[in-house]
């Protein structure tokens, strides 16, 4: 079935510092891939989204590639700030169904 | 342009009791989504909602269930409550064109069972 593997979190940086988050699938056909940010307390965020192979998503400052090579869609930023403190979920839509399947979440800390 | 709206917020249980919790979609999208998100996981889905009927549901048991309303709201129905069931209920809505489906979530109902 449909899977999605996120590193582990907490990922602590300093403001300014380069970022990077692993994502790697699991699906059979053409998923669809997208990241989720959601900060305390609150619901998820749809931050970026990529529906076929080689599209870039970006939003924010953050971008994503979907590489079906690799299976991959890394989340990346030049210059995390301390309000990108929060949790981001990796996410797919198979082919066939209609569910997103999600990754456990990379909490991400972002100090002064 | 209002987003998903959920209500209630927040909502305390005891054991075998029920509970609804209520979605409101986006403006402009038909079909709605429902998720459990247990304290440091991602969320799991739990049946997807269109034209009123559940098109595809998760690995859930029978005590959860869900309705769809002529204007494209949803409810959301668990009985027998466990402890287990203790979480963020997170409600999405969407709109397919073809193959593309993006699903845009509301703030969530959490949900404590005691």
């Amino acid at each position: 079935g449909n899977s999605v593997t996120q590193m582990e979190g907490p990922v602590t940086l300093s403001e300014e510092a380069f970022l990077t988050i692993n994502c790697t699938y699991t699906a059979t056909g053409y998923p669809s891939l997208f990241w989720y940010v959601q900060y305390p307390g609150e619901g998820l965020q749809l931050l970026l989204k990529a529906t076929k192979a080689d599209d870039k998503g970006s939003n924010k400052g953050f971008e994503a590639t979907y590489r079906k090579e690799t299976t991959s869609f890394h989340l990346e930023k030049g210059s995390v700030q301390v309000s990108d403190s929060a949790v981001y979920f990796c996410a797919l839509s198979g082919n066939s169904g209609y569910a997103l399947n999600f990754g456990k979440g990379t909490s991400l800390l972002v100090t002064p | 342009d209002a987003g998903v709206t959920q209500s209630p917020t927040h909502l305390i249980k005891t054991r075998g009791q029920q509970v609804t919790l209520r979605c409101s979609p986006k403006s402009g999208h038909d079909t709605v989504s429902w998720y459990q998100q247990a304290l440091g996981q991602g969320p799991q889905f739990i049946f997807q909602y269109y034209e009123e009927e559940e098109r595809q549901r998760g690995n859930f048991p029978d005590r959860f269930s869900g309705h769809q309303f002529p204007n494209y709201s949803s409810e959301l129905n668990v009985n027998a409550l466990l402890l287990g069931d203790s979480a963020l209920y997170l409600c999405a809505s969407s709109f397919r064109v073809g193959r593309e489906e993006t699903q845009y979530f509301g703030p969530g109902t959490r949900l404590l069972v005691l």
